[in-house]
Order: C-alpha cells, then structure tokens, then sequence
C-alpha cells in the first residue's frame, strides 16, 4: 500500500519562510508532487520531483530524498495569499498517472 | 479554453435518491479522475479512466458508478445516496508527457453535495 504523512496545520508569518515536510511509504515509487487549495476550491498543481534534489519555481522550491521517502515544500516570502493547503502526492503504480494525496497541510500566514 | 468543468456546483439529496455527476475537460487529455474530500481530509480516488471507454476503481469506489463513453466526459454515478455520501467531489485530468515520469492533474471547481 501507500500512505503519505505531512503536519496538519502550519503558521508563520508574513515575509518569512516555511516547509512543509511529507514522509512516505510506498510500494513503487514514481515522484512526488505538491499541489495548493485555497478555501476548498480547485487544487492546483505546484511542483514535481522525480529525482533527488531541489527544484526551484519562483518563492517555492520542493526537495525530494529518495533513500529517506522524505520531501519538502519550501516557501519563501511567505505572503498573506500563501493561506491555503498544501497536499504531497505520490503517482501510483502503473501507467495510470494515479495519485495518492496526504491529508493536507493548512498554513496560517499571519501579518 | 475553459479547462476542467463540474455541474453541478451544488445540490442536496435525500437518502436513496439518484443523481449523475458531470466532468467536462476541453484539453484532449487521456486520463481522468474522480475524487471526495471529506474536512480536514486530502483527496481520495473514487475511480479513474485512462481513456474512452476504460474505467477502473480507484481507493473508495462502492456506492459509486462511472462512465467514459466520450473522451472529454467523465460521469460519477450515485444510485442509491446515502448520507455518508455527502462530500465535495472533484474531477480532474491530466496526462503523462512522452519519454518521462512527471503528471500534472488538473481540477475542476468541485461539486458541493449533501445527502439528507
């Protein structure tokens, strides 16, 4: 089976940095992807890792370590829209383009 | 483009009634999906097509039904509602780029339903 671990809620403040961590177990592993909620609207995607290191998109960066089944979301400039969820996902197995979500991290950008 | 589209966006049911969901996408994408998410909870799959005609069962599929008769099309089926249904419920499409890993799913605005 896969399951995917990540802190419930999260709070910073205004202009300083985060990370969201998310730890895994899965059976294959195929890459590990970050999407936004805002308010329960739409998910939207935010990055993708396929292979060890960082990848860097404008404020956000995402981390991924293989050995360790770990990644992280890294948000910089933290600014008030940054409120939201942040969920990891894991692409199942198979040629499906299946993911399994974590539960979700809520962060709380204060001023 | 208008993306990935849901009707309905709201609706209330009561305990055994029918009603049919459905996903639009205008992008040619292969595969789409159908989730819930209950508060406080991530997304979990209900079922999946990986093209016209396919469907499969994803992590919680009983009480529901899905058909891809069309590429851009998906429906989600409830025959019989039951409270325990009530859940935002969202589409989504995506596909696999050529000669790599990566997959990006893209989501409709979500359908709010409660069951009575």
């Amino acid at each position: 089976g896969q399951s995917l671990e990540q802190p419930s809620e999260v709070t910073a403040v205004e202009g300083a940095i985060v990370q969201i961590n998310c730890t895994y177990q899965t059976s294959g592993f195929y890459g590990l992807s970050w999407y936004q909620q805002h308010d329960g609207g739409a998910p939207t995607f935010l990055s993708y890792n396929a292979l060890d290191g960082l990848e860097e998109t404008g404020r956000f960066s995402s981390f991924l370590s293989r050995s360790d089944s770990y990644g992280y979301l890294l948000l910089q400039e933290l600014q008030m829209k940054d409120s939201a969820s942040y969920f990891c996902a894991v692409r199942g197995s198979g040629n499906t383009g299946k993911l399994i979500f974590g539960q979700g991290t809520t962060l709380q950008v204060k001023p | 483009n208008a993306g990935v589209t849901q009707t309905p966006k709201f609706r209330v049911l009561k305990t055994g009634q029918s009603m049919t969901l459905l996903c639009a996408q205008d992008m040619n994408h292969e595969y789409m999906y159908w989730y819930r998410q209950d508060p406080g909870m991530g997304l979990r799959l209900i079922h999946y097509s990986v093209g016209e005609g396919t469907t499969a069962k994803g992590e919680v599929p009983d009480g529901y039904n899905v058909s891809r008769l069309k590429k851009q099309n998906f429906l989600l089926g409830l025959e019989s509602a039951a409270p325990s249904q009530t859940s935002v419920y969202f589409c989504a499409s995506g596909s696999i780029r050529e000669g790599s890993s990566y997959n990006e799913q893209f989501f409709g605005p979500g359908t709010r339903l409660t069951v009575l």
